[in-house]
């Protein structure tokens, strides 16, 4: 059974700063991706990683992909208020169907 | 762009009726996904479809069932709903390795 989980659960960060949420995958998979979600809002897609040593970047925000070691990181840089969000990784099972799992989410407040 | 399309943005039912929840996608998508959100516990998957009329069980498919008879619809069922199934659902689709495009979610609650 495929588990994915994140840490930290939640992040408390001053602007400016920088930090990485982890996200850590039990079984095998090279498909791994990442999603936002505004409060009271859906999901919405960020990066999609798709082999190993895969890295995206968007803005303030990069992700990578390391399958061996069965980790993704989402990198925030000189946080702003407006990364001030819920992040969700998600596995691929990879049997073909793009059916996922979900990590728990990681909720972010950036401060002035 | 890619719209996936919940038809009730709020819900409220009683223990024991049926309900229908449905989503509608426009953009020819193969794979439609139904999920629930619950604080704490992240998404779980309730069943999901490749194809039309196809259905897979997904983590947690009890006391749930979804039909899937045209490619842009597909619609989930509460065959007697009960207060443990006060949730958000979201639904969602995709074509193969790409991100989800979700729906806007239907807070259901069950009273």
């Amino acid at each position: 059974e495929l588990k994915v989980e994140q840490n930290p659960l939640f992040l408390s960060m001053q602007e400016g700063k920088n930090y990485t949420i982890y996200c850590n995958y039990s079984t095998t998979s090279d498909r791994l991706y990442w999603y936002r979600q505004d409060p009271g809002k859906s999901l919405e897609s960020l990066f999609v990683l798709l082999s190993n040593g895969a890295v995206k970047q968007e803005g303030r925000l990069m992700a990578s992909l390391d399958t061996k070691a069965r980790l993704s990181t989402l990198h925030i840089t000189a946080a702003v208020h407006d990364l001030s969000a819920t992040y969700f990784c998600a596995v691929d099972r990879g049997y073909n169907n793009n059916d996922m799992r979900f990590g728990a989410g990681t909720r972010l407040t950036v401060k002035p | 762009d890619v719209k996936v399309t919940q038809s009730s943005r709020y819900l409220v039912k009683r223990t024991g009726e049926k309900v229908f929840l449905e989503c509608v996608q426009d953009m020819d998508h193969e794979n439609m996904f139904w999920y629930r959100q619950d604080p704490g516990l992240g998404l779980r998957l309730i069943y999901f479809s490749y194809d039309v009329k196809m259905k897979e069980k997904g983590d947690i498919p009890e006391g749930y069932s979804v039909s899937r008879e045209k490619k842009e619809r597909f619609s989930l069922i509460l065959e007697s709903a009960s207060t443990n199934q006060t949730s958000m659902y979201l639904c969602a689709s995709s074509l193969q390795l790409a991100g989800y495009t979700f729906g806007s979610g239907t807070r259901l609650t069950v009273v």
